[in-house]
């Protein structure tokens, strides 16, 4: 059974960096099967794509917020990271780490991290 | 970027109904398109895939279908536990995107 867990700070203060690691379980990052990718969804709203990454570090970014987004691999561990630089309120949000699945364009996102909340507030 | 509109936004139903949710691309995108139910507190759970591929596991009242521009979600014979909201995704085309979700609501 595949599982992903979030690990990282609940609260960042504005203009700092956010940062969190997904861990992976059941499955292997560096067998090159999948994407890895990260979601957010801000409290009472919907669902943002922020970016993935393959095994090989090559990694695709939301253009809504380039510049701020690195996403990076740990195949050792067995982990993916999000970093978002310069924060501010509108970042609030659930953050799910999720494996992207499929093939050519046929793409979904199954399983789902269960989500941490990050509150960015000074 | 290509916008997904879901509707309703949201929708009152009871046990035994028939819904459908209907989703709708700003531009074509073939049938790269994923179906996911999430409930309160919980992350999405993945429901159908390439437009109308139930995922496994998945009871066999949902359905989807659609191509191009015009998709939509349905359940034939509601369960209590289908109440919820359900988001449409599309990856024809980075970046990928959501609807913005249609919560089915208990009358």
């Amino acid at each position: 059974q595949v599982q992903l867990q979030e690990s990282g700070p609940g609260l960042v203060k504005p203009s700092q960096t956010l940062s969190l690691t997904c861990t992976v379980s059941g499955d292997s990052i560096s067998s090159g099967d999948h994407y890895w990718s990260w979601i957010r969804q801000p409290p009472g709203k919907g669902l943002e794509w922020i970016g993935y990454i393959y095994h090989s570090g090559h990694t695709y970014n939301n253009p809504s917020l380039t510049g701020r987004v690195t996403i990076s691999v740990d195949t050792s561990k067995n982990q993916f990271s999000l970093k978002l630089t310069s924060v501010s309120d509108a970042d609030t949000a659930v953050y799910y780490c999720v494996r992207e699945v499929g093939y050519s364009w046929y793409r979904w996102f199954d399983p789902w991290g269960q989500g941490t909340l990050v509150i960015v507030s000074s | 970027d290509i916008q997904m509109t879901q509707s309703p936004s949201s929708v009152s139903a009871s046990v035994g109904d028939r819904i459908t949710i209907s989703c709708r691309a700003s531009q074509g995108i073939i049938n790269y398109l994923a179906w996911y139910q999430q409930k309160p507190g919980k992350a999405p759970n993945l429901l159908i895939y390439r437009a109308s591929t139930l995922q496994s596991g998945v009871p066999s009242r949902f359905s989807g279908s659609g191509s191009g521009t015009d998709f939509s979600l349905t359940i034939s014979s509601l369960q209590p536990e289908d109440f919820a909201t359900y988001y449409c995704q599309q990856t024809n085309t980075f970046p990928y995107t959501f609807g913005q979700g249609t919560k089915l609501e208990i009358k």
